[in-house]
């Protein structure tokens, strides 16, 4: 299985700050994905960040509020900008350690709280 | 698009007992289901993984079946432990992306 270390576990923002969300993998990998999970929800896919090139965002995220870094194959960042209380959720990185289509990992995940 | 289902949302057994959580998908065309446990509060920790071609896998007391024509996979539980206590996600990978369920939450008494 992959190490996937995040950072930070968790913090608390003031609106209309931004947070940068650090992912690092112990392994290279292809893609990596952003998720968010809002206060009792299930896992929403944010983006897929590829390694060289612009990430693909999913229907409802943009990125001017949700920029993302690739700038090798084992690390990625996620900007959660100008923030507001809604954006309070957990925010996941994930690989497919063994490739596209392959077991997912995820990493511990961090706890973002806007006041 | 792909919608995923978990029933029952919640679920509380005593301490012992085999059980079944439940996951159903809308669109049968997947790559593969995998089964996780989310801690409060935290990341999210693979169980099993069942490819499209395959029935079932097991790890342990964990036993995940997937029958891909009626969209359904279910994660069997044996012999239910107090470390147990988790929300279970089941998440299908489609062509396109992973979608996930909408997770049962499961609290096993001691």
């Amino acid at each position: 299985s992959a190490v996937i270390s995040q950072k930070p576990s968790r913090d608390i923002c003031q609106r209309g700050t931004s947070l940068t969300i650090q992912c690092q993998v112990d392994s290279q990998v292809t893609m990596m994905f952003w998720y968010r999970q809002q206060p009792g929800q299930s896992l929403t896919l944010i983006a897929t960040a590829n390694q060289g090139s612009e990430a693909t965002y999913e229907s409802g995220f943009v990125i001017d509020k949700f920029p993302i870094s690739r700038p090798n194959l084992t690390f990625s960042t996620l900007t959660v900008s100008n923030m507001s209380p809604e954006d309070s959720s957990i925010y996941l990185c994930s690989v497919e350690l063994y490739g596209p289509n392959t077991e997912a990992f995820f990493g511990q995940g961090t706890r973002l709280t806007v006041v | 698009k792909q919608e995923v289902t978990q029933i029952p949302a919640a679920l509380s057994v005593p301490e012992g007992e085999n059980l079944v959580l439940n996951c159903s998908f809308t669109d049968s065309a997947i790559y593969n289901l995998q089964w996780f446990r989310q801690d409060p509060g935290k990341g999210l920790t693979s169980l099993l993984l069942i490819q499209s071609s395959q029935r079932e896998q097991t790890s342990g007391r964990l036993n995940a079946s997937l029958d891909k024509s009626s969209g359904r996979s279910t994660l069997y539980i044996a012999a239910s432990q107090p470390g147990d206590s988790a929300t279970y996600l089941c998440a299908v990978r489609g062509y396109q992306k992973v979608t996930f369920g909408t997770g049962t939450k499961l609290q096993v008494i001691p």
